[in-house]
């Protein structure tokens, strides 16, 4: 089956550092990719939709200068947290939507720990 | 603005019983509705997706409903397995086009062997 490669799985960095997540799909190709958050005991929460080669489409209250979102091709996006503090401690999923039949397939998600 | 909610949070039962989980979204107009499986440390698998004009969807020992117009779906589980203890999450999608989607807050289920 289709598989979505998200890397690292988990990352520990210091407060005012930033951190990039990438989000690959690995047989497929996907002109919209999506980010989301998830804090403990939470729902996941959509952050932005990534399209391939435009500027992403951010949700209400993401900031966009903090979290930048590249997809340069159709099958790479990948999310930058900039100056990380430790409320942005979180996990972030992606997911990529097969532009051939639409399919939805998730990431296995990066936990990041921010101190 | 959407929301979802799921109940219970939480749920234990022995192996073999029939159980059904509930979900509830606050705006009727969607375009689907997906359940998914979460495994700790591991991403979402898609378990069932069904379409706005779709009433059920059935696959192997799962069955998904959904009532539009109430605003609600359940995910029926037949013959529970201790693999099947899982975090499962409810989400719909708005619209057709590059739109993301809202989930619940899950179900936590432990199926006790």
């Amino acid at each position: 089956g289709a598989v979505v490669s998200q890397h690292p799985s988990w990352v520990i960095c210091k407060s005012g550092t930033s951190v990039k997540i990438e989000c690959r799909s690995l047989d497929f190709q996907a002109t919209t990719m999506f980010w989301y958050r998830q804090f403990p005991k939470q729902s996941l929460m959509l952050m932005a939709t990534s399209n391939e080669g435009s500027k992403a489409t951010y949700e209400q209250g993401v900031e966009k200068d903090k979290f930048l979102i590249n997809h340069a091709s159709l099958t790479l996006s990948t999310l930058t947290v900039t100056s990380a503090h430790p409320e942005d401690s979180s996990f972030y999923i992606c997911s990529a939507r097969d532009r051939i039949n639409e399919k939805l397939f998730f990431g296995s998600g990066t936990q990041l720990s921010v101190l | 603005k959407q929301e979802v909610t799921q109940i219970p949070a939480a749920l234990s039962v022995p192996e073999g019983e029939n159980l059904v989980l509930n979900c509830s979204f606050t705006d009727s107009a969607i375009y689907n509705l997906q359940w998914f499986r979460q495994d700790p440390g591991k991403g979402l698998t898609s378990l069932l997706l069904i379409q706005s004009s779709q009433r059920e969807q059935t696959s192997g020992r799962l069955n998904a409903s959904l009532d539009k117009s109430s605003g609600r779906s359940t995910l029926y589980i037949a013959a529970s397995q201790p693999g099947d203890s899982a975090t499962y999450l409810c989400a719909v999608r708005k619209g057709g086009g590059a739109d993301g989607l809202t989930f619940g807050k899950g179900t936590h289920l432990i199926i006790q062997p």
